[in-house]
């Protein structure tokens, strides 16, 4: 069975660009939820949907994210403008019935922003 | 303060050996328990959950203790595919998870 599916596996660009991240949850799975992790701050929660549907963005750093999902089987996040400090690996989790069931994770996206 | 905190280590231990790891959380409202294991460059995956009365896996026995909002891990006859890094992981809000920076095991021949 495909797992969680994550696109790009990498990526570098200047600060100032926009920068597009993608998954695809497990087929089935009715939660969808986006990481970013870091050294300083380890895994933090950004935001996460349910049946496609925003639930919970406290995590959002700043306006300059922002995350979709127009069905249940895509999402992306969006970073506009990129900033150097947004540099991290962002992953994106799936599961079923929500977070006190095993969350599903990609293989996560390394961004960095020069 | 954080809302899960961890020992960063890493903690060196040879083959054979039996490791613990403990974990603080903030949230007395805290609902479920669980410990992640993630290996180098990877995605993280569930280890197991951590119930209140004690539990185990194999190897691997997780404790919790609500009056002190702690958790531990308990690794027992470490073997070298145990180096990882294991992140404690507390679930207080539905659907959400707070992770700890998570606490890095070596083990070495």
């Amino acid at each position: 069975d495909a797992g969680v599916i994550q696109s790009p596996r990498h990526e570098v660009t200047e600060m100032g660009q926009e920068v597009t991240l993608r998954c695809k949850p497990i087929s089935g799975h009715d939660y969808l939820f986006w990481y970013r992790q870091t050294m300083m701050r380890g895994l933090e929660l950004l935001i996460y949907f349910n049946n496609n549907v925003p639930i919970d963005d406290s995590g959002m750093p700043e306006d300059r994210f922002s995350a979709k999902m127009p069905n249940a089987s895509f999402s992306t996040l969006k970073i506009q403008p990129s900033e150097p400090r947004d540099s991290a690996v962002y992953f994106c989790a799936s599961n079923s019935q929500g977070a006190g069931q095993p969350q599903h994770f990609g293989d996560g996206t390394r961004l960095s922003i020069l | 303060r954080k809302e899960v905190e961890q020992d960063p280590g890493p903690f060196n231990v040879p083959e054979g050996a039996t490791v613990a790891f403990n974990c603080t959380y903030s949230n007395s409202a805290s609902q479920s328990f669980f410990w992640y294991r993630q290996d180098c460059r990877k995605e993280p995956k569930l280890l197991m959950s951590v119930y209140s009365s004690g539990n185990e896996d194999g190897r691997f026995t997780a404790q919790l203790n609500r009056a002190s909002q702690y958790i531990s891990l308990l690794i027992r006859d470490s073997k070298l595919s145990d180096s990882a890094t294991y992140l404690c992981v507390v679930m207080y809000n539905t659907d959400k998870l707070i992770f700890g920076t998570g606490t890095r095991l070596q083990v070495f021949p």
